[in-house]
């Protein structure tokens, strides 16, 4: 089954709103991050945060580890803020550490 | 500093054609990734290196996937006799090792299989 588990799946806002995204994991959670994608760009690392709260600019990253959740708070949206967040979990396994990625929050704001 | 490199940027194909993904990694990033993005879902890992050495394929489909990082620089990411189901963005990542919280992304391959 899918280990992490993200809403919403869309949400449209207009600018100046804010908008508050989940992510769940299904497994024990070592460490996670919160990743930005622009469509049809790479992807750009927002936090990596295992434990706590975590502030850049307009945006606020918590993680509570034994409630394996966390969220990301976007203040004062603005139109650039438009694109998918991922989160995922480091998997560390007998191969090697790996990110388990989500489907994603795709993001839009309205002038 | 120049990010993660990928080529080409888009590749349509028929099924059963072969295609190559390039990717040239930050300099000095020991550990590079392959991830598979279908439409509307998240990135999935095919494949990582650390150096030359492969870590883990245990997601690359070996039948008609395969991975070299030959000089543990420069990747190349091969499918032979696409499917529709491949139709997907091809994304390159690195990162130092242990690094995988500070992991670059480059801007990925668009494939379409007709």
């Amino acid at each position: 089954g899918q280990q992490v588990q993200q809403s919403p799946a869309s949400l449209v806002l207009q600018e100046g709103e804010n908008a508050e995204l989940q992510c769940n994991f299904s497994t024990s959670l070592n460490s996670m991050q919160w990743f930005y994608q622009r469509p049809g760009g790479s992807l750009v690392s927002l936090f990596y945060n295992p434990s706590g709260t975590k502030h850049s600019g307009r945006l606020t990253s918590t993680t509570v580890i034994k409630e394996r959740r966390s969220s990301l708070h976007i203040s004062s949206s603005q139109t650039t803020d438009s694109g998918t967040y991922l989160c995922a979990f480091l998997n560390y396994g007998s191969s090697g550490n790996k990110l388990i990625f989500g489907i994603g929050t795709l993001l839009s704001v309205k002038p | 500093e120049a990010g993660v490199t990928q080529s080409p940027r888009y590749a349509v194909l028929q099924e059963g054609q072969a295609v190559s993904f390039w990717c040239d990694p930050i300099s000095g990033h020991d550990t590079l990734y392959w991830y598979q993005q279908p439409r509307d879902q998240g990135p999935q890992l095919l494949v990582y290196f650390r150096d030359e050495a492969v870590i883990d394929n245990s997601q690359l489909p070996s039948d008609r996937f395969s991975a070299v990082r030959p000089k543990g620089t420069n990747s190349t990411l091969k499918i032979q006799s696409a499917k529709q189901g491949d139709t997907a963005t091809y994304l390159c990542a690195s990162s130092t090792t242990g690094g995988v919280e500070t992991l670059y992304f480059g801007s990925g391959t668009r494939l379409t299989v007709l």
